[in-house]
């Protein structure tokens, strides 16, 4: 079972559309979580952090259930500029940061 | 501030050649990572560091080796370049703590032929 594993996508959503990606993680002991975004032949930039209580920055909330080992990324009113891979990141208790595969979400007008 | 540099940008490689990614960061991070990007797939852990003269293997370590002999610096080292090694390599660097940001290079796209 891979590390980190997230929804294969890809998403193609029209603007204004309202988009969730999910994440599973394997190891229970990680202790930090974070979306990060990738725009194409750049390097990847974090979005944002996710907390235990879960997390809204504008359009964008995060969530973590740590009993399931699931954490969620939901994207309202999306935007053409949302067009990106975003990365589901995991990182274990010696910072050891595995990322996911990524979902590709294209927003269309 | 420069961030996380990575030199160099671009390079070609035969079969069996050897070569060595450079990667500084100027933000005094005791954390620093070694990671590749296969076309339309995520990113997979190579080595990193958790300070000077400290490495640990990732996912992916076959094929390569590091060094951390200074706080700012973490060379990849490429000894016998495989087809296989084509990819991106991407260098990030994070200052530590629970909840804390990883800054990226710009990427190395390699080549083996």
């Amino acid at each position: 079972r891979k590390e980190v594993e997230q929804d294969p996508g890809p998403f193609n959503v029209p603007e204004g559309a309202t988009v969730a990606f999910n994440c599973t993680y394997s190891n229970s002991a990680s202790q930090s979580f974070f979306w990060y975004r990738q725009d194409c032949r750049k390097e990847p930039k974090l979005l944002m952090s996710v907390y235990s209580s879960g997390n809204e920055d504008g359009r964008f909330t995060a969530q973590l259930n740590r009993a399931s080992q699931y954490i969620s990324l939901l994207i309202r009113d999306s935007k053409l500029s949302d067009s990106a891979t975003y990365l589901c990141v995991v990182n274990k208790n010696n910072n050891d940061m595995r990322f996911g595969a990524g979902t590709r979400l294209t927003v269309k007008p | 501030n420069a961030g996380v540099t990575q030199t160099p940008k671009f390079r070609i490689l035969k079969i069996g050649q050897s070569m060595t990614l450079q990667c500084a960061q100027d933000m005094n991070h005791n954390y620093m990572y070694w990671y590749r990007q296969d076309p339309g797939m995520g990113l997979k852990l190579i080595y990193y560091s958790v300070g000077a003269g400290i490495t640990d293997k990732g996912e992916v370590p076959n094929g390569y080796n590091v060094s951390r002999s200074t706080t700012e610096d973490f060379p990849l080292r490429l000894e016998l370049a495989a087809p296989s090694q084509t990819s991106v390599y991407f260098c990030a660097s994070m200052g530590g703590g629970v909840i804390t940001e990883a800054f990226f290079g710009q990427g190395t796209r390699l080549t083996v032929v």
